[in-house]
């Protein structure tokens, strides 16, 4: 299995900065990779596939980027509603692997 | 617009199955595929298999092979995810994700149901 490492796993950040997760695929994965946002107690949502391309509805505050083994996912300008924590994803092989979660706290 | 309304709480003695659902609705349900991710607590999310909402096509995870089936019923635009032989390993919260037919993109999540294994 393809494993998945975010760095870091946890982040402090203010209102208004930018921050950027990186997540680190075991092996080649070309650009087929995904980011996701989970608030407590709350079903994920989905913000990145293709490693750069936003889902519909997204605001362009989130980007990425990456392609084989690094991949970034960066959030400018940081709300309140921001704060939560991200997951990147894998599908180039089955099974589909996700990082262990990068939490995004409010400092 | 586009929902994902999964099934209601399980509580599961060790040893049971599951079967959850997902009715999908405000689009066409056999252009998308369906896959199937959990999240034990405090654990990060494990994704367990798809199908496809046009086909019988699905894959699932080596991790539960023999114990899951992943299943859709087009006339009632839901699909179904069925776990057997549960441990207490297998509490968790269920979701069911949308990606479109023949590629990942993942967009819209089911709420999530929560499944209980305790004796």
């Amino acid at each position: 299995d393809i494993q998945m490492t975010q760095s870091p796993s946890s982040l402090s950040a203010s209102v208004g900065d930018r921050v950027t997760i990186t997540c680190r695929a075991s092996q080649g994965i070309n650009n087929d990779l995904a980011w996701f946002q989970q608030k407590p107690g709350k079903a994920p949502k989905s913000l990145i596939y293709a490693a750069s391309s936003l889902q519909s509805g997204v605001p362009s505050k989130f980007s990425g980027s990456g392609s084989g083994t690094d991949f970034t996912l960066t959030i400018s300008s940081l709300q309140p509603e921001d704060f939560a924590t991200y997951y990147c994803q894998q599908y180039n092989s089955y099974p589909y692997t996700f990082g262990q979660g990068t939490k995004l706290e409010i400092k | 617009q586009v929902q994902l309304v999964q099934s209601g709480a399980e509580v599961k003695m060790p040893g049971a199955s599951v079967k959850l659902s997902c009715k999908a609705s405000g689009y066409t349900f056999t252009t998308y595929a369906m896959h199937w991710v959990r999240q034990a607590p405090g654990q990060r999310l494990e994704w367990m298999g798809w199908v496809n909402g046009g086909n019988d096509d699905s894959r699932f995870s080596l991790e539960f092979q023999g114990r899951v089936t992943i299943s859709r019923d087009t006339s009632a635009s839901t699909a179904y995810m069925e776990l057997s032989s549960l441990t207490s390993e297998d509490t968790a919260v269920y979701y069911c994700v949308r990606t479109l037919a023949g590629t990942y993109r993942p967009d819209y999540w089911g709420q999530g149901t929560v499944v209980t294994v305790s004796s």
